[in-house]
């Protein structure tokens, strides 16, 4: 049962031009939304959040969304640069005691020179 | 500010051998996580204790792994014995219980653990 979905194992973009990310959750009751970042032989690395009453949040170059109606989010990154190609992971955090984060699959974002 | 250490960075067995990760999260850090990561997917939460107690460990295989937390600092997370699926990166991760909002988890480099 994938709570958290990255349909996109992949994707490439220009450098310069607007990467998007997408996500799909299916637990309603989940309350934050967040993504990291991970690149090779490291451990993943918090980028942004969004808390479940908000619909947008933007921090430098990255912008994330909210479309609790679809149960949608989105990442932006504007303008994306070569070092922004990592894999970028969703995660959802629930809204129980032990407020544990439920993860996606990833999607690995390069960015071309 | 030292991130979060963890060792062995990678490891080899074989299938039915035991084996254990040691992780020593941020200063004054109380929650500590312990993920697999299998190939292609995202981390998945073993177990989370805060200071020395267990908060969830309803994902973990419990006839074969094991984990401890004592003193509520470091921890070491221990398979045995190993299948050939228990292959993947063990993250750890820790965090601040600051209350509301949302607590950064900040993650180790991994153990790469294959079994033959």
């Amino acid at each position: 049962d994938q709570q958290v979905k990255q349909n996109s194992p992949s994707l490439s973009v220009q450098e310069g031009r607007i990467s998007i990310l997408n996500c799909d959750y299916t637990n309603s009751m989940f309350d934050y939304f967040l993504w990291y970042k991970k690149y090779p032989a490291e451990g993943p690395t918090f980028l942004i959040s969004i808390s479940s009453i908000k619909d947008k949040n933007e921090d430098g170059r990255f912008t994330v969304f909210l479309n609790k109606s679809a149960k949608h989010l989105s990442l932006h990154i504007v303008p994306s640069q070569p070092g922004d190609s990592a894999v970028y992971f969703c995660a959802a955090r629930g809204s129980g005691s032990a407020r544990q984060l439920t993860f996606g699959s990833g999607t690995q974002l390069t960015v071309l020179p | 500010e030292a991130g979060v250490a963890q060792s062995p960075r990678y490891k080899i067995i074989e299938k039915r051998q035991s084996v254990a990760f040691w992780c020593n999260p941020i200063s004054g850090h109380a929650t500590l996580y312990w993920y697999q990561q299998i190939l292609g997917q995202g981390p998945k939460l073993l177990i989370q204790f805060q200071n020395n107690g267990v908060v969830d460990d309803s994902q973990l295989p419990k006839d074969r792994f094991s984990a401890e937390r004592l003193k509520g600092v470091d921890s070491t997370l221990k398979i045995q014995p190993a299948k050939l699926e228990d292959s993947a990166v063990y993250l750890c991760a820790s965090s601040l219980d600051l209350g509301g909002g949302y607590n950064e988890q900040f993650f180790g480099p991994g153990t790469r653990l294959t079994v033959l």
